[in-house]
């Protein structure tokens, strides 16, 4: 079966300090992977989805970038966080190689992100 | 813009009850339709996919989809005081999702 881990689960940073979040999924391959966040009372917002190693798309432009140097990794990255980076990220990811319409998205557990 | 809405809530239920979440998307070229639950502080679970005209039914839930009124529903028969959470549509459109604001319910007891 397939699992997705997240990591930290929680973090508080000031602003300016760097952040990197760490996605990873096992028991599947070439997975399109996803970044979210969820600001407090909202809806999701995709930020970055990947359909393969070094591929990203960004949806939002900000301070934040992704990367994805392994087939099931994936991490979010700033250099420098804001007041308004805080929130819950999630990773997700959907299977490739069945047909497009079928694959849903499956979530890791989140990071609550505080920035002080 | 590509957009998917429902109403925020909270949508109160008692025990028992039939609760119906209802949900609109704008784009046509839509293919793919899911319902996700998320309760307080927790990540989105996948509860219900559905990708033609009709009637989808899985033990409590029953998703509806019809694409001439771009318009996905949700019904929870027996509503249980752990349905309480909010319920997150979400639209395919290619390698992307949409989710709508989501829809918080409340059953009580």
């Amino acid at each position: 079966s397939q699992t997705i881990h997240q990591w930290p689960a929680t973090l508080v940073q000031p602003v300016g300090s760097p952040l990197s979040l760490e996605c990873t999924v096992e028991g599947t391959s070439n997975p399109n992977l996803y970044w979210y966040r969820q600001a407090a009372g909202r809806g999701l917002q995709l930020l970055f989805y990947s359909v393969g190693i070094g591929q990203i798309s960004s949806e939002v432009p900000q301070n934040l970038s992704a990367s994805r140097p392994q087939d099931r990794q994936f991490i979010l990255s700033s250099k420098k966080l804001l007041l308004s980076d805080s929130g819950f990220y999630l990773c997700a990811w959907r299977r490739q190689g069945e047909r497009r319409y079928n694959s849903p998205l499956h979530f890791g557990n989140g990071t609550r992100l505080t920035v002080t | 813009q590509k957009e998917v809405e429902q109403n925020s809530g909270p949508l109160s239920v008692p025990e028992g009850a039939i609760a119906s979440l209802n949900c609109t998307y704008s784009d046509r070229g839509s293919q793919s339709f899911f319902w996700y639950r998320q309760y307080s502080g927790k990540s989105p679970e996948l509860i219900m996919s559905i990708y033609s005209n009709g009637d989808k039914e899985d033990g409590r839930f029953t998703a509806q989809l019809n694409k001439a009124s771009q318009y996905v529903s949700l019904l929870i028969r027996d509503s249980q005081p752990s349905d309480s959470a909010t319920y997150l549509c979400a639209v395919n459109y290619g390698q992307n999702f949409v989710f709508g604001p989501g829809t918080r319910l409340s059953v009580l007891p």
